[in-house]
């Protein structure tokens, strides 16, 4: 979806090193998801975040960090990458008080090596 | 802990034919059930979705059903088309209690349409 950008779209990065991966929205949605997918696996929620002062941990936080820097921009970080963080990564935005069902635009990924 | 799984990894059919795709679920608390569609190197796009007090529910060319009492979720796609061709993936979401709407994703079933 173009509305919702994530760079880079690949990378490939050493052991030890700290990456970040940017996302940027224009859906004007509060409401924005970190996800990695794994071959073979659903998506995995990372990290959330209601809105600019609300951050929320996932399923499986642990080595990431995020920043969410202004309504439209979600960024995650890997303090210091390791081998099994290389996976596809997704941004996903929604609106506020989505009870209701699907809502969710996703970004198209970054894919993330780790070497 | 609660898991959204699919019974069948892939589906191969014929362009024309109706495809059916299928998900198990375990969280009878969930509110809505999401089909979404995810075409190589793209991010997931929202399908369908039904509310749990639904058993039916009719889109452009697809079908999602509900049954409760086996706790079973499936996708329809009439007239199956090449352009079909996806890895479909359920989610469920619980709306409930101070939860945000987190969503749950099954495996992924991928689907080839032949020509």
């Amino acid at each position: 979806d173009a509305d919702v950008t994530q760079t880079p779209r690949n990378r490939i990065t050493k052991t030890g090193k700290r990456i970040m991966l940017e996302c940027s929205q224009t859906k004007g949605h509060d409401r924005m998801y970190w996800y990695r997918q794994d071959p073979g696996l659903g998506l995995r929620l990372i990290y959330y975040s209601f809105d600019v002062k609300d951050i929320n941990k996932g399923e499986i936080s642990d080595g990431y960090s995020v920043s969410r820097q202004a309504q439209a921009k979600f960024s995650l970080s890997l303090e210091s990458a390791i081998p099994n963080q290389t996976a596809l990564y997704f941004c996903a935005t929604s609106k506020p008080g989505a009870t209701g069902g699907g809502g969710q635009y996703f970004g198209p990924g970054t894919r993330l090596t780790v070497t | 802990g609660e898991s959204v799984g699919l019974h069948l990894p892939t589906l191969s059919v014929q362009e024309g034919d109706n495809s059916i795709i299928n998900c198990a679920y375990s969280n009878s608390a969930s509110d809505y059930f999401i089909w979404y569609k995810q075409e190589s190197g793209k991010g997931p796009q929202f399908i369908i979705d039904i509310r749990s007090n639904m058993d039916k529910r009719q889109g452009q060319r697809v079908t999602v059903l509900l049954n409760k009492t086996v706790k079973h979720l499936s996708l329809q796609i009439a007239a199956t088309q090449p352009g079909d061709s996806a890895v479909y993936f359920c989610a469920e979401k619980f709306a409930g209690g101070t939860s945000y709407g987190k969503l749950t994703f099954g495996q992924g079933t991928i689907l080839t349409v032949h020509p």
